[in-house]
């Protein structure tokens, strides 16, 4: 089985501030990444996702993460937040089509 | 239409009554999936569908919960005797390839109450 974890349930930054949220995951099998943003009363947005091509994958909104084979890490950076990066944040693993094992979330909070 | 779209947005329902929520997908999108966000954070797979075909239902609870993808109509999944713990939001999604890397899109959810 496939599985992520996500450290820090909450994460509070300033604006201007690099964001960072780290993800580790299990898996026997090359894993398919994902992270996804999740802004309040609405459905889960893709960030960005891993398939095995670069190791440092960019994303929407100007997120970035780099997958670390020997870490077995996927974390998610972004240089500057912007007040518009508070949000839920959750990395996933792919286990088949359709199917994800999501973590359990980090909550961005941006400071003035 | 351009996104999943999702109703009821809130449904409350007594310990006991039957709920039953919808869900469109994205037009040309073949492929749907139900997912079950219970305490704000913890998301599980429901079922997944390839057009009416059940794909995969290994996440469905094996009494009470059903789905159905039906030709010409929404999507539906329906709980019968709503028990407590079934309070969550429930997500649809749809996508337009079967593949393991490929993005699915999420409707906005549908929050259950079971009170």
């Amino acid at each position: 089985a496939q599985s992520v974890t996500q450290l820090g349930s909450h994460v509070s930054v300033s604006e201007g501030a690099l964001v960072l949220l780290r993800c580790n995951y299990s898996s026997s099998v090359p894993p398919y990444l994902f992270w996804y943003v999740q802004y309040p009363n609405q459905g889960l947005q893709l960030l960005l996702k891993y398939t095995s091509a670069a190791t440092l994958v960019k994303g929407i909104n100007g997120f970035e993460a780099e997958f670390k084979k020997s870490e077995t890490s996927f974390h998610l950076t972004k240089p500057s937040a912007h007040m518009s990066d508070a949000a839920e944040y959750f990395c996933a693993v792919s286990e088949g089509w359709g199917k994800f094992q999501f973590g359990a979330g980090t909550q961005v909070v941006v400071t003035p | 239409g351009e996104e999943v779209a999702q109703t009821p947005k809130h449904l409350v329902r007594g310990e006991g009554q039957k709920a039953k929520l919808y869900c469109a997908p994205i037009k040309g999108h073949s492929y749907v999936f139900w997912y079950q966000q219970v305490l704000k954070n913890e998301f599980k797979f429901l079922i997944s569908f390839q057009n009416e075909n059940v794909f995969d239902e290994t996440g469905m609870p094996k009494e009470r919960f059903s789905a159905k993808c039906l030709p010409n109509s929404p999507c539906s999944l329906e709980i019968q005797a709503t028990k407590l713990e079934d309070s969550a939001v429930y997500f649809c999604a749809s996508s337009q390839k079967q593949d393991s890397t490929g993005e699915l899109f999420f409707g906005e959810g549908s929050r259950l109450t079971v009170l």
